[in-house]
């Protein structure tokens, strides 16, 4: 149990252009999702918190307007890179937690490859 | 604030040799205490937990004891594998904060 799924696990796009990546937890309602980035050999940063239904709560230095979260539904969540350049290079990966007692515990997507060129 | 620091990394062992990789933590409240596992171009796998001091966490051969005392959860395996050549990640769920945070991640080689 407690399967997430992102997609696509890789892309390249060219600068300027946007990406949307998806998060879907498949097997349980997630109340809280969680959007992260890793650079080579370093740990995760996190980008941003959303819950269903309302605007997420970014981190200091994340740009709002640059990477754009929905999270529409209990089991979807997608991250827009919105006019990408080559700084935006970078591994993404996604997380949800359950309500209650899980809310403590994030379960990690496989991460998705992004490359701008 | 909330913040976990590892040793650092990388560490080389030779296969069926004992592992330890430190972690110290600082938070306040009461923090849930975890060990996450990334094999290389994937995403990070839950390897064990611990949500109260004294609790040890365990899975594959792999155990870790939540210590209040010396904030503490430091990781270790009797005998590894080179299967479990990874990155290896300490991270705590801070109960004031509802993030996880996470230390640098400590890369770990097994030789045959």
């Amino acid at each position: 149990g407690a399967v997430v799924s992102q997609h696509p696990s890789w892309v390249i796009c060219k600068s300027g252009t946007s990406v949307k990546i998806e998060c879907r937890s498949l097997d349980f309602q997630a109340t809280t999702m969680f959007w992260y980035r890793q650079f080579p050999k370093q740990s995760l940063m996190l980008m941003a918190t959303s819950n269903e239904g309302s605007k997420a709560t970014y981190e200091q230095g994340v740009e709002k307007d640059k990477f754009l979260i929905n999270h529409a539904s209990l089991t979807l969540s997608t991250l827009t890179v919105t006019s990408a350049h080559p700084e935006d290079s970078s591994f993404y990966i996604c997380s949800a937690s359950g309500p209650g007692s899980l809310s403590r515990e994030q379960y990690f997507g496989p991460g998705t490859r992004l490359t701008v060129t | 604030g909330d913040s976990v620091t590892q040793m650092e990394g990388p560490v080389t062992l030779s296969e069926e040799a004992f592992l330890t990789i430190n972690c110290t933590y600082t938070a306040t409240g009461y923090p849930s205490l975890f060990w996450y596992v990334q094999y290389p171009g994937e995403g990070l796998q839950l390897l064990l937990k611990a949500t109260k001091a004294d609790d040890k966490g365990s899975n594959k051969g792999f155990e870790a004891t939540y210590r209040k005392e010396t904030t503490s959860f430091h990781l270790e395996k009797g005998s590894v594998q080179v299967s479990d050549s990874a990155v290896y990640f300490c991270a705590l769920w801070g109960s004031n904060t509802g993030k996880l945070i996470f230390g640098q991640g400590t890369t770990l080689q097994v030789k045959p």
